[in-house]
C-alpha cells in the first residue's frame, strides 16, 4: 500500500522568495515519485519524477526535488518564485513505471500563492 | 490530437440520471487511466486499461461505475443512477508503455443536483 502526505493546504510566498513544498510518502516497495502542477481549469502537468536514478531531480520551470529515503521525503523547491508559479501542486507515488503498477496515488495537494 | 481530450467538459446531472464521460487519449497510447478528483482533494485512481483490456478496476467506488475501451483507443466512463457524492472532476490520462510520462486531460466536471 502507498500513501502521500502533503502537510498544509496553502503556502504563500513573495515573488523572488524560495518555494518549498513538502511531501512525505509511504510505500512497501521502492517508490517512484512525482510532482504535478495544476493550473485553474487545466489538466495535471508533470513537473518532475524520481525513478531511482539520481536522488536530486530537476524539472521544468526551475523546480527540483530531492529524494531522501531516510526521511521518506520528496520535497519540491524552487530558488526564486515567479507570479506564474501560482497553482496547485500534487505529489504522487507509484509502485512501477509500466502497466497497472504505474497508477498514481496522489496527496491532497498544496495551493501556492505568490505575492507581488 | 495533440493531447488527451475529454468531453463533455461540464455536465450537470439530476440525481438518478445516467451519465457518460468520454476520453480520447493521445494517438498510439497503450495505457489509459481514469481518476476521480473531489473538490479540494487529490485525484484518486478509478481504473486502468492496457489497450482494450481493463486490467485494474479496483478504484471504482461502486457497481454504478463502469468503464470501457472496446477498440483500445477511446474510452467511456459511465455512471448509472448518479448520486450527489459522485460530483467531482473525472480525469483521464494516457501514456505509452514502458515508463513514459502520463499525460492528463483537462477533466470532465460533473455536478449532480
Amino acid at each position: 500500500a502507498q500513501s502521500v502526505t502533503q502537510l498544509g493546504s496553502h503556502v504563500s510566498v513573495s515573488e523572488g522568495a524560495l518555494v518549498l513544498l513538502r511531501c512525505n510518502y509511504s510505500s512497501s516497495v521502492p517508490p517512484y515519485l512525482f510532482w504535478y502542477v495544476q493550473y485553474p481549469n487545466q489538466g495535471l502537468q508533470l513537473l518532475l519524477k524520481y525513478t531511482s536514478a539520481a536522488t536530486l531531480v530537476k524539472g521544468i520551470n526551475g523546480f527540483e526535488a530531492e529524494f531522501k529515503k531516510s526521511e521518506t521525503s520528496f520535497h519540491l523547491t524552487k530558488p526564486s518564485a515567479h507570479m506564474s508559479d501560482a497553482a496547485e501542486y500534487f505529489c504522487a507515488v507509484s509502485e512501477g513505471l509500466t502497466g497497472a503498477n504505474s497508477k498514481l496515488t496522489f496527496g491532497k495537494g498544496i495551493t501556492l500563492s505568490v505575492r507581488p | 490530437g495533440a493531447g488527451v481530450s475529454q468531453s463533455p467538459r461540464y455536465k450537470v446531472a439530476k440525481r438518478g440520471q445516467d451519465v457518460a464521460l468520454r476520453c480520447d487519449p493521445i494517438s498510439g497510447h497503450v495505457s489509459l487511466f481514469w481518476y476521480q478528483q473531489a473538490l479540494g482533494q487529490g485525484p484518486e485512481f478509478l481504473t486502468y486499461f492496457q489497450n482494450e483490456a481493463q486490467l485494474d478496476k479496483s478504484g471504482l467506488p461502486s457497481d454504478r461505475f463502469f468503464a470501457e475501451r472496446p477498440e483500445g483507443s477511446v474510452s467511456t466512463l459511465k455512471i448509472q443512477r448518479t448520486q450527489q457524492e459522485d460530483s467531482a472532476v473525472y480525469l483521464c490520462a494516457s501514456s505509452l508503455a514502458l515508463g513514459n510520462t502520463i499525460y492528463f486531460g483537462e477533466g470532465s466536471w460533473l455536478t449532480v443536483v
